[in-house]
């Protein structure tokens, strides 16, 4: 079972938009629309951002969008804000009652 | 408030066993799956497996079944990892986190992560 894969670093400057990407296949991301996204800061645990593909949790400002296209998800964060450097890790349901990782993307606000 | 706090970090040898601890407050235990995620030294996370505190109802992931055993005690709201023989590539952080269900990956609330070092 192998990490989802995402893009190890991405980076944008204050206000702008990033989006950062996490492929499965029709064994996790693409059957199931039940994907989290967590954001993690140094020396910190992370936190739930985004379930259900789409949802945020209380709390979590309207700029961090989730979404979906086949084996695909997508978590988009835009107006850019320094305290959004951190890293990202996607997650999703893969059937059996197992749940698999992304490997992680480092976001860099430059 | 719903809190999530785990024991604190751990020095072993190889070969040693180890158990670490979970501990919840703030909503019904066994109303939700326990979680143990790993993360290696400057690694990403990696889902270890999940036990329903109400019935023990355990699952594990493949690439740790057999090496880890999950277990919970209702009565004291604490759920525990651990292993029977430690090996250095066991060094990492482990967290705990709560979810609503096996097949509905929310983890929305997580412990402070326990740090455990395995080295002779």
């Amino acid at each position: 079972q192998s990490a989802l894969t995402q893009p190890r670093s991405v980076s944008g400057s204050p206000g702008q938009a990033v989006t950062i990407s996490c492929t499965g296949t029709s064994s996790d991301v693409g059957g199931y629309n039940y994907v989290s996204w967590y954001q993690q800061s140094p020396g910190k645990a992370p936190k739930l951002i985004i379930y259900d593909v789409r949802k945020r949790p209380s709390g979590v400002p309207d700029r961090f969008f989730g979404s979906k296209s086949g084996n695909t998800a997508s978590l988009t964060i835009s107006g850019l804000q320094a305290e959004d450097e951190a890293d990202y890790y996607c997650c999703s349901y893969a059937g059996s009652y197992t749940v698999i990782f992304g490997g992680g993307t480092q976001l860099t606000v430059v | 408030e719903v809190l999530v706090v785990q024991s604190g970090a751990e020095v072993n040898q190889p070969g040693e066993s180890l158990k670490i601890s979970c501990r919840v407050s703030g909503y019904i235990f066994t109303s939700y799956w326990i979680a143990w995620v790993r993360q290696m030294p400057g690694k990403g996370l990696e889902w270890m497996g999940i036990i329903h505190p109400g019935d023990s109802d355990t699952r594990y992931s493949p690439s740790f079944q057999g090496h880890v055993t999950i277990s919970a005690d209702k009565s004291m709201s604490t759920a525990y990892l651990q292993w029977s023989i430690l090996r250095a590539s066991d060094t990492a952080i482990y967290y705990c986190a709560r979810l609503p269900s096996p097949a509905y990956p929310a983890f929305d609330v997580w412990g402070q992560g326990t740090m455990v070092t395995v080295s002779s």
